[in-house]
């Protein structure tokens, strides 16, 4: 088991450019978390699938973020128009459902200059 | 301690110390769970607890309950360098789709 997968595990785009990031959760699992993390703000939550459908995107800033779950196996989470202040760790976590334990990734660093 | 609105808390001690973390959540919670995230790594799951539980061990771990203050803890006895981590607490809440909710942490510093 590899976990869960993150790519790329940095990025760096200008200021106005698009970025994909890209989360494999661990197989079998149900659940899938997008989370962002800086110094300043700490850890927070973005938005969650369960079984592919979007559960609660409470987090996710209105403008120029979205995410998606085309298949059980990845999950992609779009920043375009990337801003300075978009510069963060973004964290993917899987779970096999319920309140339970989520198992985290690596992150992706993204570095918007 | 942590809350979810405080401010990261950072402890510093030396290897061999015993350390108490706490965690105060607003709201009912079925469970708390307390993760670690080590330097350029995601956080990790250590223990959970249940509501219905007061104590749960694993190892050098101990975390507490106490579902009438809302607050739980976490104990590391005998600490290690390789302690040094950013701790977390997480609680489930009523109506929330099974989402857990991340404390802003503790930063502990275990000194050689």
């Amino acid at each position: 088991n590899a976990g869960v997968i993150q790519t790329p595990r940095h990025k760096v785009t200008g200021k106005g450019q698009e970025a994909t990031l890209w989360c494999e959760p661990i197989s079998g699992h149900s659940a899938v978390f997008w989370y962002r993390q800086t110094i300043v703000q700490g850890l927070e939550f973005l938005t969650y699938f369960r079984n592919q459908a979007p559960i609660d995107d409470s987090g996710m800033p209105k403008e120029r973020f979205s995410a998606q779950m085309p298949n059980q196996s990845h999950s992609t989470l779009k920043i375009q128009s990337t801003q300075p202040q978009d510069s963060a760790v973004y964290l993917c976590a899987s779970s096999s459902g319920g309140a339970r334990e989520q198992y985290f990734g690596p992150g992706t660093r993204l570095t918007v200059l | 301690s942590q809350w979810g609105e405080e401010n990261l808390q950072a402890l510093s001690i030396q290897e061999g110390e015993d350390v108490t973390m706490n965690c105060s959540y607003k709201t009912y919670t079925t469970v708390v769970q307390w993760y670690r995230q080590k330097s350029g790594k995601g956080p990790a799951q250590l223990i959970l607890i249940r509501s219905n539980e007061r104590e749960k061990r694993s190892g050098r771990l101990r975390a507490t309950l106490d579902t009438s203050s809302q607050s739980s803890s976490l104990s590391i006895t005998g600490t290690l360098a390789t302690d040094t981590a950013v701790y977390f607490c997480a609680t489930d809440r009523r109506n929330s789709n099974n989402r857990i909710f991340f404390g802003d942490g503790t930063q502990l510093v275990v000194k050689p």
